[in-house]
């Protein structure tokens, strides 16, 4: 089946350190993958995608690289603010167009000044 | 508004009651989704919704929820004798049509949410 797994938070870093935030997923055929962020008493709100392998999504300093040979999504950036507290969820959507998002567990974010 | 809307932001019931949640999607846009949001489950499909085809009700947790989407536009969720477990945060997402046959899905829209607390 489908599944995405990524790393546990709370992850705690200092204004302008790096970032990384694991996402490994399990599908078949060629699924879109997707990084979703959840603001503090915010909605979901799409960061950055991609769709086929080697692709890259970026959006406001974050990438992410669509890794099929490791079935990976990691998010990362250069310099972390402290706006970018967040929950990050990693999703998949199985190939074949428009489908249901599967979701990571989530990541929470906390940046400190 | 241009974006996904929701009503209520939150409901307050008691167990056993019916709630009805409503989703206002973007306009244009014929996929609608349902998902829901707990502590204890993460985030979960619930339904989605394509044009006139038939929805996909394979998320759904028990038969106690069930959803409709009249006119291709508005939807509402509805749980019927809530138990303390369904309280979550209900999401209601939207997106265009994949017109080009491309394999890839269309980027999904969240709403606000509706928080639901079952007491």
């Amino acid at each position: 089946g489908n599944s995405v797994t990524q790393m546990e938070g709370p992850v705690t870093l200092s204004e302008e350190a790096f970032l990384t935030i694991n996402c490994t997923y399990t599908a078949t055929g060629y699924p879109s993958l997707f990084w979703y962020v959840q603001y503090p008493g915010e909605g979901l709100q799409l960061l950055l995608k991609a769709t086929k392998a080697d692709d890259k999504g970026s959006n406001k300093g974050f990438e992410a690289t669509y890794r099929k040979e490791t079935t990976s999504f990691h998010l990362e950036k250069g310099s972390v603010q402290v706006s970018d507290s967040a929950v990050y969820f990693c999703a998949l959507s199985p190939s074949g167009g428009y489908n249901k998002l599967i979701f990571g567990a989530g990541t929470r974010l906390a940046v400190h000044p | 508004g241009a974006g996904v809307s929701q009503s209520p932001s939150n409901k307050v019931t008691e167990k056993g009651k019916d709630v009805e949640l409503r989703c206002d999607p973007i306009s244009g846009h014929t996929a609608l989704y349902w998902y829901r949001q707990s502590l204890g489950q993460g985030l979960e499909f619930l339904i989605y919704f394509q044009g006139n085809s038939a929805p996909d009700k394979s998320g759904l947790p028990s038969d106690r929820f069930s959803a409709e989407r009249t006119g291709g536009s508005v939807s509402t969720l509805t749980i019927q004798r809530t138990q303390q477990e369904d309280s979550a945060v209900y999401l209601c997402a939207s997106s265009s049509i994949n017109i080009r046959g491309t394999r890839y899905a269309e980027t999904q829209y969240f709403g606000p949410g509706t928080r639901l607390l079952v007491l």
